[in-house]
């Protein structure tokens, strides 16, 4: 069982909204991930955190907007998106941001379901 | 960043055992080659990780060669339960844990 918590499971939203994702991780990691896939589609890396600052962000539009308040809790936050950001949103952890040569596992939650309407 | 290659699809039946080979022929000197499960509408699950000649847990192997171009994740005796994607990663340049999915290998057990 995945120790990377994500809520909600589903959430549907209309463009004007504002919501947020919110995934948390008890396991002491202090890199934490988010990915989008859509159906049928490999997992899109968006944005890295490690030790609670933003390292990588992989050119993510502005309407989504991560925050890393502490080195347990990662959120995405949504505002104004469009019917084509319906996806499935994953958050993951790792022990560090060390690179995949250190044997460096990355874990990942259940993800959010997200359906903009 | 290293680019993986993976068959699309494969097909097996119920008790027999899985090879997903998957190339990587620009991988570098200190990336580690993990694969991963995923289930519809569920997150990837880690299945095992390794850096050359072979690894082996609870629940596959995982054969690298020589000159670590190729690897080969292994499942014996596969199951219904065991149609998913699998993916094969390898690990990211500059320091970063940036793990890049391939299009992944989708496998079929049939009965």
């Amino acid at each position: 069982d995945t120790e990377v918590t994500q809520t909600p499971k589903h959430l549907v939203m209309g463009m004007t909204n504002k919501k947020s994702l919110k995934c948390e991780q008890h396991m002491g990691h202090r890199a934490m991930y988010w990915y989008k896939q859509k159906a049928k589609k490999p997992p899109e890396l968006m944005f890295v955190y490690s030790y609670e600052k933003l390292s990588i962000n992989e050119s993510v539009p502005s309407r989504f907007s991560p925050e890393c308040p502490n080195s347990s809790l990662l959120n995405l936050h949504l505002h104004a998106l469009q019917p084509e950001d319906s996806a499935l949103y994953l958050c993951a952890s790792s022990q560090d941001l060390g690179s995949g040569a250190s044997g460096n596992t990355i874990y990942f939650g259940e993800g959010s379901w997200l359906t903009v309407v | 960043l290293a680019k993986t290659t993976q068959p699309i699809s494969m097909d097996s039946y119920e008790g027999q055992e899985v090879n997903i080979t998957c190339s990587h022929n620009n991988i570098a000197t200190n990336d580690y080659i993990t694969w991963y499960q995923q289930f519809p509408s569920q997150g990837p699950r880690f299945i095992i990780q390794g850096y050359k000649t072979k690894v082996t847990n609870e629940v596959a192997s995982l054969f690298i060669p020589a000159d670590r171009k190729s690897s080969t994740l292994s499942l014996p005796r596969v199951s219904l339960s065991d149609t998913a994607v699998y993916y094969c990663l390898v690990g990211g340049s500059g320091g970063y844990n940036k793990l890049i999915f391939g299009a992944g290998t989708r496998l079929a057990v049939h009965p």
